[in-house]
């Protein structure tokens, strides 16, 4: 069974610009969840998307949005690139993301370095 | 505001060094908690789910055991393959976004 895929794995943008990023969840699974991993932050939720909606929003500023596709894969996009975007960006995926114990399974993540 | 804690930040074991690594939590209704490991460079691969205390669970070296307050991740007997970053994570009743502690650095030594 392939587990989540992100895509790019890695990339090198400048200040000011946008970047989109990829996820494609595990077969069967509807929500899809984005997280920002840095050294000092930790990892960080971003948002959570379950049928097309997005359904929960972490602490982030409007200038990375997301949305996700009738059949389940799910895009971030960030725009107007800052230096402290740099990090670690992750997609998860579970059934349904609420439920007793709804477990996320991760992708390898896109590493992102803006300069 | 929900709080996940994990001691201590770096653990250093020699091979077969027998130890445990903390989680302590404030939520104000537990949902679950997860525990996740990862190695550098990748995602973090899923452990182990405990819901209610005096729950265990275990895999091969590693047993996950959880009180009202805090969990604990006792590794037996470790391996270097065993080193990674351990990271633990809560999801509350209230919100259902995932609550990632800062994660423990283990090193094993041969």
């Amino acid at each position: 069974k392939a587990g989540v895929t992100q895509t790019p794995r890695y990339l090198i943008k400048t200040r000011g610009q946008q970047v989109t990023l990829s996820c494609s969840p595990i077969s069967g699974h509807r929500s899809v969840s984005w997280y920002q991993q840095t050294p000092g932050q930790g990892l960080q939720f971003l948002f959570e998307y379950f049928s097309e909606t997005q359904r929960n929003k972490g602490n982030f500023p409007g200038r990375f949005s997301g949305r996700q596709f009738s059949n389940s894969r799910s895009e971030m996009n960030v725009s107007t690139l800052e230096l402290g975007d740099s990090a670690l960006y992750l997609c998860a995926s579970s059934k349904t993301g609420t439920g007793i114990g709804n477990t996320i399974y991760f992708g390898e993540g896109s590493w992102l370095t803006v300069v | 505001e929900d709080q996940v804690t994990q001691s201590p930040e770096a653990l250093r074991l020699q091979e077969g060094e027998s130890s445990s690594l903390n989680c302590s939590y404030t939520v104000s209704g537990l949902r679950g908690l997860f525990w996740y490991r990862q190695d550098p460079g990748k995602g973090p691969e899923f452990l182990f789910t405990l819901y209610s205390a005096g729950e265990e669970k275990e895999k091969e070296r590693l047993k996950a055991t959880l009180t009202k307050k805090e969990s604990f991740l006792h590794i037996t007997a470790p391996k270097p393959e065993d080193s990674a970053t351990y990271l633990c994570a809560v999801r509350d009743y209230n919100n259902n976004d995932m609550r990632f502690g800062a994660g423990t650095r283990l090193t094993v030594k041969p």
